[in-house]
Formats: structure tokens, sequence, C-alpha cells
């Protein structure tokens, strides 16, 4: 079936620190959707990006469609962007329903 | 725009008992989906819906649950009747039909606790 794999697991980052999440996907993409999951079990898009690069505050997000892969970038960690990164990547039907990778925890200490 | 209403935010109910979970998405999106989280299986579509039918429900768990759409403006998800092993958070999402837009938007979400 349909791989989405996401890293690093967790992440502990000093406040003010960059950091860098990476899913990679088993086959072509057509929805590649980021989203952030807070600690109160919200769960937020922050992408839809099944390619290119787009930029939103201080958080970017690329996908390399022809290389199976996605990065969101966070800059200036702040202790709101702590909780669970999930990256979701669309079925490839009509629907593009989603399959979520299994996420990142982060959690950014002050 | 409220964004994606689900209700209640918690529900405990003995086993046995049957349960409604209920959600409103935005309006004039097309699709609505429900998804379950858990610790061990992560975030598992259930069921999703087009215009109101149901498209796909080869998520669902079993003959115990089942789902609605009766109009463009709400949609139920049951579970009757109810196990422990349904204890979950169960979210609704729903999704534009422009296709530069198609990220979802998910509700707050139902935390069901089963005893």
């Amino acid at each position: 079936g349909i791989q989405v794999e996401q890293s690093p697991p967790d992440l502990i980052l000093q406040e003010g620190a960059n950091s860098t999440l990476r899913c990679n996907f088993s086959d072509s993409v057509n929805n590649l959707q980021w989203f952030h999951q807070n600690p109160w079990g919200q769960l937020i898009n922050l992408f839809y990006i099944p390619s290119g690069t787009k930029q939103n505050g201080r958080l970017s997000a690329t996908t390399v469609a022809t290389e199976r892969y996605s990065l969101l970038y966070i800059s200036s960690s702040q202790t709101t962007d702590s909780g669970v990164y999930f990256c979701a990547k669309g079925d490839g039907g009509a629907t593009n329903k989603l399959i979520f990778g299994t996420g990142t925890l982060l959690a950014v200490q002050p | 725009d409220a964004g994606v209403i689900q209700s209640p935010r918690h529900e405990v109910t003995e086993m046995g008992q049957e349960v409604t979970l209920r959600c409103k998405p935005i309006s004039g999106h097309d699709y609505l989906f429900w998804y379950r989280q858990t610790m061990m299986r992560g975030l598992e579509l259930l069921i999703y819906f087009n215009n109101n039918v149901p498209i796909d429900d080869s998520g669902m768990p079993e003959d115990r649950f089942s789902a609605k759409m009766p109009n463009a403006s709400f949609s139920t998800l049951k579970i009757q009747p109810s196990e422990p092993r349904d204890s979950a958070v169960y979210f609704c999402a729903s999704r534009s039909p422009e296709r530069a837009n198609y990220g979802y938007t998910f509700g707050s979400g139902t935390r069901l606790t089963v005893v």
C-alpha cells in the first residue's frame, strides 16, 4: 500500500532554533498536506502543497514530487510550535482521500 | 466562517450503549470525511461523502458503525452497540471543491470513552 514515512519521529528544540521535518512517500503525489496537532488535540492545516514551495510566516514547505519527498521548515521556533506534525498524502484516487504519516513529535523548550 | 463543528467534544458511555457523533462541515465544501485517531493506529479514514453521498466506507471497522449525511450541512457517525475498543478521538473534516484549495479543514474532534 501507499507509504508515508516521517522523520525524525521526535525532536526537542530550544526556543529560537530552526528545524526541518521530512516526509517521504512511496509513489507519485497529487495531494500533499502538512498538519499541526497542538497539545489540545486540534488538527490545523498548515499547507496544501502537491509541488513547489510555500511560505506562511515562520513556516515554509517544499515538495519535490519527482523525488517523492516533502520538507517542512520551522524557523525561530516558539513554544507554541510544540505538538505533532503530520504529513498526509492523497491516495491517487479521484477524491484524493488522505493517508497520514505517523507524525513528528516536536517539543520546543523555553 | 465557524469552521467544521463537531459535537459533543467529549462523550463517556457504557459498553453496549448507542453513541451518535455529529458534524457540521464548512458551507460550500463538497467532501466530508470521518477519521478516527488512536495511539496504536494513528489517523484512520472511516468513511467519506461527496455531495452528501457515501463514496467509500471501507474503513468502517464493522457493522456496528454507520454514518449518514442527510444534507450538505450535517453528518452523523453512529456506533451501536459501543465497545471499549471504540474509545478514540473521532474527527470530521471537510474539503473545498476548488482545486487550488484542496486542503482539509478538521473539526475539534470528539473524544469518546467507552467504559
